[in-house]
């Protein structure tokens, strides 16, 4: 079945540094990924939609500024959280829609940042 | 707007009890629905989905489905629990099409007591 991979799966950053978040398509292509976050004990809120070759969309409230997303190709989608503080200490998870499965929704195994 | 609601926050069950998650979403017409299922610190996993067709939708793992349209419901249900079944299970809407976003609920956690 359709596959995401997701790098890294832990990282402790200090507090102004940046941090880069992968998101792979193993076995199928994927022209649109999606960037979720999500808050201890919450569920999660979908933060961006990223499209493969053009800009990414945001979600209200979500700074775009802050949480670069680059879709340069059909299998990679990367999210950067820029001059990281502690409040960005989250777990975020990407999904990628496979076309072949009808739209299956496959997620990868998360990211838990540490902003310290 | 679409939006998902499940009543229940935190769920006890004996191992061996059956299981009845509850999920109503609110939509326009029909949606595509979603369970996904959340073992701590790990990543979502699709547990089962509902497109159209028969609205009993049989999932991974001995979970099963049932869309009542009349109630908005998708509510998930398994016969027999098992102790590795306790995890956080989360319902999702989204709009039918391709590439369009999901919104998920706030999730029920599942605690499984032997």
């Amino acid at each position: 079945g359709a596959v995401v991979s997701q790098h890294p799966s832990r990282v402790i950053c200090k507090s102004g540094t940046s941090v880069k978040i992968e998101c792979r398509s193993l076995d199928f292509q994927a022209t649109t990924m999606f960037w979720y976050r999500q808050f201890p004990k919450q569920s999660l809120m979908l933060m961006a939609t990223s499209n493969e070759g053009s800009k990414a969309t945001y979600e209200q409230g979500v700074e775009k500024d802050k949480f670069l997303i680059n879709h340069a190709s059909l299998t990679l989608s990367t999210l950067t959280v820029t001059s990281a503080h502690p409040e960005d200490s989250s777990f975020y998870i990407c999904s990628a829609q496979d076309r072949t499965s009808n739209y299956g929704y496959t997620f990868g195994s998360g990211t838990r940042l540490t902003v310290v | 707007a679409q939006s998902v609601t499940q009543p229940d926050i935190h769920i006890t069950v004996s191992e061996g009890a059956s299981l009845e998650l509850r999920c109503n979403y609110s939509y326009g017409a029909t949606p595509y629905l979603f369970w996904y299922v959340q073992s701590p610190g790990q990543g979502l996993q699709l547990l089962l989905k509902y497109f159209s067709g028969d609205t009993l939708v049989q999932g991974i793992k001995g979970f099963e489905a049932e869309f009542k349209r009349s109630q908005s419901s998708f509510n998930l249900r398994k016969p027999s629990v098992h102790w590795s079944d306790a995890a956080e299970y989360f319902c999702a809407v989204g709009a039918p099409g391709g590439y369009q976003k999901v919104t998920f609920g706030t999730g029920t956690k599942l605690q499984v007591i032997p």
